[in-house]
């Protein structure tokens, strides 16, 4: 069984389109997380969840909308896709309460945008 | 603003060496200290992670060293070899958040 699983793995779109990355944990964490990986691989969170709601947003676009509709799925929709947004996105999910824990990451997703 | 600071951005070690790779961080608040491998198109994989109270944890061939007076830590592999050759991270935990290094890319030759 897959503990972070993220769908699709590749998605390659146009300029100006609309798409959506879903995610979703088996983990039982409490805590879901978007990152994104650029080409030099460096990792920035861009949001963080806990139980379904918004704790962290790492001053990303608007654009950019992630939905939590339970504990273990965290969504991301990205509307109005610009170049720059290609990169590879990470979902991840850890257990925060009771002590920090480790974050379990999925796949990954990467997004071309041409 | 890099809260963790991760050296060297690139490694190249012959096999059966030691590989190291250093991490400072700047923030007090943070309470944990995971390293993840990362693989060419797969998603950081925990390594091995160590809490503050404990100045270092050893796993197999990988050993976490950690100065909390300092603010610093690092991991060594021993006996590196050619599979080891990974993206590295370190990382920090604290409010929510995991804050990354840069990433080192090692090369272990055969």
């Amino acid at each position: 069984d897959t503990a972070v699983s993220q769908t699709p793995k590749y998605l390659v779109t146009q300029m100006g389109n609309d798409k959506s990355i879903k995610c979703e944990q088996n983990l039982g964490h409490d805590t879901m997380y978007w990152y994104k990986q650029d080409s030099k691989k460096f990792l920035k969170i861009m949001f963080s969840y806990n139980n379904k709601e918004l704790i962290i947003n790492e001053t990303v676009p608007n654009r950019f909308s992630p939905k939590s509709p339970d504990k273990a799925h965290l969504n991301l929709h990205i509307n109005s896709l610009e170049l720059g947004d290609s990169a590879v996105y990470f979902c991840a999910s850890s257990q925060t309460i009771r002590g920090n824990t480790e974050a379990f990451f999925g796949q990954g997703t990467r997004l071309t945008v041409v | 603003q890099q809260q963790v600071k991760q050296s060297p951005q690139s490694l190249i070690v012959q096999k059966g060496g030691i590989s190291i790779i250093n991490c400072a961080y700047e923030n007090t608040a943070f309470d944990y200290f995971p390293w993840y491998q990362q693989f060419p198109g797969k998603g950081p994989a925990l390594l091995i992670a160590i809490r503050p109270d404990v100045s270092e944890k050893k796993e197999g061939r990988f050993t976490i060293s950690f100065n909390k007076s300092a603010k610093q830590f690092s991991l060594h592999i021993m006996d590196s070899q050619p599979g080891d050759s990974a993206t590295y991270f370190c990382a920090a935990l604290g409010g929510f958040k995991t804050i990354f290094g840069a990433g080192t890319r090692l090369f272990v030759k055969a």
